[in-house]
């Protein structure tokens, strides 16, 4: 368990409303990612964040903005929330020992724009 | 630009029987990192394996196997004697920025096991 929480953990919206997902972890790792899922696509990363206040864009991150003011919290923000962003989000940490490449998950924020 | 092809969209067999997930990637780094992730019908994402593109051997962990060939760019996943429990969808993962890590997927095979 990396100790990582979500939330919300399922949102409906409508088209045109600003929309907030929370991510936090309890390990005090560096590096914290945003990703999405959708069908046929896999998961695509949106954003990512490299330290308190350091981030930087994914492949999809066009609509979105994210903001890391505390090690443990990273949030993912939509400015103005479209159909196309109806979608399974996932945040995840790249944890373990120093040195390690691989990133924990997440449980997802299953979010609906309407 | 780094890419991962899953071409098996969703493999069905019965209970014990040995399946192999395929996984091809594209990349023009020299040094790159695999990943193998599984997504049960939970919704969870789960970490299974890395390996590293200077490490070619190939790694058993109990009824899981992953053979890694750099000259054909595959990183293949077998499950010997598979089981209902390994239902699930399983993506392939490609990272090649040795400090951001960051993820490139595949589309993901959805393997189901018929008891």
């Amino acid at each position: 368990d990396a100790g990582i929480t979500q939330s919300p953990r399922h949102k409906v919206t409508e088209t045109g409303t600003p929309v907030t997902l929370r991510c936090h972890q309890t390990e005090n790792h560096r590096y914290m990612y945003w990703y999405r899922q959708d069908p046929g696509h896999g998961l695509r990363l949106i954003h990512y964040s490299y330290g308190v206040k350091d981030t930087d864009k994914g492949e999809v991150s066009d609509g979105y903005s994210v903001s890391r003011s505390k090690t443990e919290d990273f949030l993912l923000t939509l400015e103005s929330a479209t159909s196309s962003q109806t979608s399974v989000y996932f945040c995840a940490i790249r944890g373990g020992l120093a040195g390690s490449y691989e990133q924990y998950f997440g449980p997802g924020t299953r979010l609906t724009v309407t | 630009a780094q890419k991962v092809t899953q071409a098996q969209t969703e493999i069905s067999v019965v209970e014990k029987e040995d399946v192999t997930l395929d996984c091809v990637y594209e990349t023009r780094d020299t040094t790159y990192y695999l990943f193998w992730y599984k997504q049960p019908p939970s919704g969870e994402l789960v970490f299974l394996i890395r390996r590293n593109s200077f490490d070619e051997q190939n790694e058993i962990s109990g009824r899981y196997s992953w053979n890694f060939q750099k000259s054909t760019s595959s990183f293949n996943f077998t499950i010997t004697a598979s089981q209902v429990v390994d239902s699930a969808v399983y993506f392939c993962a490609l990272s090649t920025d040795r400090g951001a890590q960051k993820l490139v997927f595949g589309q993901g095979t959805r393997l189901t096991i018929n008891p």
